[in-house]
């Protein structure tokens, strides 16, 4: 069964430093895999998707992630935190040929808090 | 700009009592999907349907039922409220994809659910 792990419920960071969010999975086959975020009182919105294309990814924001196969990791970072970055983050995965359906599994999410 | 609107941003009601969240999509979305999010699980099924009158379950449907009866309406339905059932209650919708399962999910802003 396909699954999503998200290394670290809480990280800090200052305003200007690297955001570094860790997403692994497990998964028989190589997934789609997407970052999502929330915003306080928010629902969920794309920030990027990997689906087999080009590896690196760049999303919204000035995010971007890469995916690695030998790893099984799709982290996701951004060189400079911005204050406005302050959110949860949600990895999330589904199978390609899982009929149309296109379940999303999701990892236990990711608060990122940004300090002056 | 694609919608999928939840009829109640908060609700709260009492212990037995028979609940409805209910979700409309503008998309004319085949696949529709009622997840809860609670801290440090992140977002878990509920149930999905991908065409009117059908469903099925996710990984959490105990004590949760769901109506859908026209294509861009999805209906999640607590058929007697306990206090375990207090969460964030999100609704989304996708295309159908056949095999390519690619393509993201679009989220509502979420129902904060109160049992008391």
């Amino acid at each position: 069964a396909q699954s999503v792990t998200q290394l670290g419920s809480h990280v800090s960071v200052s305003e200007g430093a690297l955001v570094l969010l860790r997403c692994n999975y497990s998964s028989s086959v190589p997934p789609y895999l997407f970052w999502y975020v929330q915003y306080p009182n928010q629902g969920l919105q794309l920030l990027l998707k990997y689906t087999s294309a080009a590896t690196l990814v760049k999303g919204i924001n000035g995010f971007e992630a890469e995916f690695k196969k030998s790893e099984t990791s799709f982290h996701l970072t951004k060189p400079s935190a911005h204050m406005s970055d302050a959110a949860e983050y949600f990895c999330a995965v589904t199978l390609p040929g899982a009929g149309g359906y296109n379940k999303l599994i999701f990892g236990a999410g990711t608060r990122l808090a940004v300090h002056p | 700009d694609v919608k999928v609107t939840q009829s109640s941003r908060y609700l709260v009601k009492r212990t037995g009592e028979k609940v409805f969240l209910e979700c409309v999509q503008d998309m004319d979305h085949e696949n529709m999907f009622w997840y809860r999010q609670d801290p440090g699980l992140g977002l878990r099924l509920i149930y999905f349907s991908y065409d009117v009158k059908m469903k099925e379950k996710g990984d959490i449907p105990e004590g949760y039922s769901v109506s859908r009866e026209k294509k861009e309406r999805f209906s999640l339905i607590l058929e007697s409220a306990s206090t375990n059932q207090t969460s964030m209650y999100l609704c989304a919708s996708s295309p159908w994809q056949g095999t390519a399962a690619n393509t993201e999910a679009f989220f509502g802003q979420g129902t904060r659910l109160t049992v008391v």
